[in-house]
């Protein structure tokens, strides 16, 4: 089955405690990204990577890091967690086709908690 | 300036009974304009979209929209709704230049009620 993977699904974590946001794809597709979601703001891009080793920073990149080593995975590294960085995650993939608007595929999220 | 606006945050609907949700995008964006729905404690997934052609675009469950650019809208409708609507409703569009970059409404939850 097609699927977009992120674990953990939910996670309660204290300020800086260091902690990483799995993301993996099976459906070779070249672009993956990150958003967040928080209530009246809709989706939010943090980062977004167009192929292996390629990244860029989305709107709100601050207090996040990623990487793309391999195609399938692209995992979302909080290096010193903040209450503000409280929100809900999303990884997205899509076939990177350049001059069309591929349909892209979502995680069913990671709720993240920093008290 | 918001790029992609959503002009209500909750609509409330009886079953059976047509809805609108109405988004309306600005020039930073392109008109490469989609909906995605997101039920509860579930991912987002594609209704539709428009990318060119006809402006009436058709997409999943009975749900369909219509691309106006002197309005620059993009309005979502259901003829007649179920309970099974309720969810979450986000208009997209790409931001102008390029394919990097996917711009969300703030949402519009539509509660269906019997």
């Amino acid at each position: 089955e097609a699927q977009v993977t992120q674990n953990p699904r939910y996670l309660i974590t204290v300020t800086g405690k260091k902690l990483t946001v799995t993301c993996s794809q099976n459906m070779n597709h070249e672009y993956m990204s990150w958003y967040r979601q928080d209530p009246g703001l809709g989706l939010r891009q943090i980062y977004y990577s167009m192929n292996v080793e390629v990244t860029d920073k989305g709107d709100v990149p601050e207090g996040y890091k990623v990487s793309r080593k391999e195609k399938r995975n692209f995992p979302l590294i909080l290096e010193s967690p903040s209450p503000n960085q409280t929100s809900l995650y999303f990884c997205a993939s899509r076939f990177w086709t350049g001059g069309e608007a591929g349909e892209l595929f979502f995680g069913e999220g990671s709720r993240l908690t920093v008290l | 300036a918001q790029s992609v606006t959503q002009l209500d945050s909750q609509v409330p609907v009886f079953e059976e009974a047509p809805v609108e949700l109405r988004c309306n995008y600005s020039s930073s964006v392109s008109v490469y304009l989609f909906w995605y729905v997101q039920y509860p404690n579930q991912g987002l997934q594609l209704l539709l979209k428009y990318l060119s052609g006809s402006t009436l675009v058709k997409g999943i469950n009975g749900f369909e929209a219509e691309f106006n650019k002197s309005q620059t809208s993009f309005h979502l409708r259901k003829p007649s709704v179920h309970i099974s609507d309720t969810a979450e409703y986000f208009c997209a569009a790409f931001r102008s230049g390029g394919y990097n970059k996917l711009i969300f409404g703030a949402g519009t939850r539509l509660a269906v009620h019997p």
